[in-house]
């Protein structure tokens, strides 16, 4: 199956810098990578996701970028604020199958005022 | 965008006794949806995977017999914790897929006494 291996586990910048979450995946079937933010205790949400057919997605101060051939994908925050503070979950489906996600071990994001 | 509702937000219950957690999408059908295990400061587990009006399939660990799934229309899928034990206390999120996009419920934290 799917394995997703997620770093750094924590990473903290101060607001106004950029922020970079790495994730690689292990099955070359995949071809979407949604990316998630949770904030405690609530539902994680969809902020940005890129298919297989695409090298880089970006909306506003994120970004996406996929190297299919390493097989990994990258979350880009720029101009980080406090309100980007959360855990970010990258993911990956194999849509030839269930759609199932298997999720990253999540990244906790501390923007530092 | 698509909403998925999840009722009830929270409960507590005492070891023993069974608990349902329904998952509903609002404004779409969902021939399938997710049913996922988080605990504290860790990732998304997906436990099983709920087809409307098949069984559930289940992920390897995950006792059929003890979280019972029933998805009896394209926008509801019931989880039901059966014999809740103190380790079964957790935060139990469920999806619902549209395309191969999947939008998360609110989350139900489970506390067993």
């Amino acid at each position: 199956g799917e394995n997703v291996e997620q770093h750094p586990s924590t990473l903290s910048v101060q607001e106004g810098d950029s922020a970079v979450i790495k994730c690689t995946y292990s099955d070359s079937a995949s071809n979407y990578f949604p990316w998630y933010k949770q904030e405690l205790g609530k539902r994680p949400q969809l902020i940005i996701d890129i298919r297989s057919n695409v090298g880089e997605k970006k909306d506003q101060r994120i970004a996406v970028t996929l190297n299919k051939t390493a097989k990994h994908f990258s979350l880009h925050i720029t101009e980080t604020q406090p309100e980007d503070s959360a855990v970010y979950f990258c993911a990956a489906i194999n849509g030839a199958g269930s759609y199932q996600l298997t999720f990253g071990k999540g990244t906790k994001l501390s923007v530092i005022p | 965008g698509a909403v998925v509702s999840q009722h009830p937000s929270w409960v507590i219950c005492k070891s023993g006794t069974s608990v349902k957690i329904e998952c509903r999408s609002l404004d779409f059908q969902a021939t399938t949806m997710f049913w996922y295990r988080q605990f504290p400061k860790q990732s998304l587990m997906l436990m099983a995977t709920s087809n409307e009006g098949s069984k559930a399939t289940y992920e390897q660990g995950v006792e059929k017999d003890k979280f019972l799934i029933n998805h009896a229309s394209l926008t509801l899928s019931t989880l039901t914790v059966t014999s809740a034990h103190p380790e079964d206390s957790s935060f139990y999120i469920c999806s619902a897929e549209t395309g191969d996009t999947q939008y998360f419920g609110p989350g139900t934290r489970l506390t067993v006494l």
